[in-house]
């Protein structure tokens, strides 16, 4: 089936450096790419999504970027700040019956910014 | 304000007793979904809803049900509980595009 893979699963760094986790995906039809944040004991919120029509997107301190002909997309976060600690999960849409719902979400990466 | 809402928020039963999770929307979402959360295995979808009585499998479905009888509520119904039905659940709901998703607070759910 589809899926897609999520790498580090964990991720360490100090305050003020940059934090990159990557996704890649096995549905070339997918075309809807969000990232969501889950601090911990809350539900996940969107940070940012990016469709198959952009390669970048950015929003102040985090950016995705998505290469489809790899099939992967990235998300960075610059100058990081210990309250961007938090679990972060990609996914990946996929056609079900003509609309593009359904998302495969990746397995999450723990994000541990160090003061 | 416009949110998914859960209940219970918490839940401990033992092996067998059936127990239904609610979940409300109040943002007039066409698409509706559930998903449980385990560690090291991310969000998987147990069930979703793209209209009023109009509900499909999701990647694991078994031992729930669900049922789409209004469209502003997906209740989750576990007939007949079992341990490795301990999770973290989490009901979302999205515009028909499905951008973007949004989710309810969970339910932690503990089956003895």
């Amino acid at each position: 089936g589809e899926n897609v893979e999520q790498h580090p699963s964990t991720l360490s760094v100090q305050e003020g450096d940059s934090a990159v986790i990557k996704c890649t995906y096995s549905d070339s039809a997918s075309n809807y790419f969000p990232w969501y944040k889950q601090e911990l004991g809350k539900r996940p919120q969107l940070i940012i999504d990016i469709r198959s029509n952009v390669g970048e997107k950015k929003d102040q301190r985090i950016a995705v970027t998505l290469n489809k002909t790899a099939k992967h997309f990235s998300l960075h976060i610059t100058e990081t700040q210990p309250e961007d600690s938090a679990v972060y999960f990609c996914a990946a849409s996929i056609e079900t019956g003509g609309a593009t719902n359904k998302l495969i979400f990746g397995t999450g990466t723990l994000l541990a910014v160090q003061p | 304000e416009a949110q998914v809402t859960q209940n219970p928020r918490y839940l401990i039963t033992v092996t067998g007793k059936k127990l239904t999770v609610t979940c409300s929307q109040n943002m007039n979402h066409e698409y509706m979904s559930w998903y449980r959360q385990d560690p090291g295995l991310g969000l998987r979808q147990i069930y979703y809803s793209m209209n009023v009585e109009v509900t499909d499998k999701g990647d694991v479905p078994e031992g729930y049900k669900v049922s789409r009888k209004e469209k502003r509520n997906f209740p989750l119904i576990l007939e007949s509980p079992s341990p490795n039905q301990t999770s973290l659940y989490f009901c979302a709901s999205s515009p028909l595009d499905g951008t973007p998703l949004h989710f309810g607070n969970g339910t932690r759910l503990t089956v003895t």
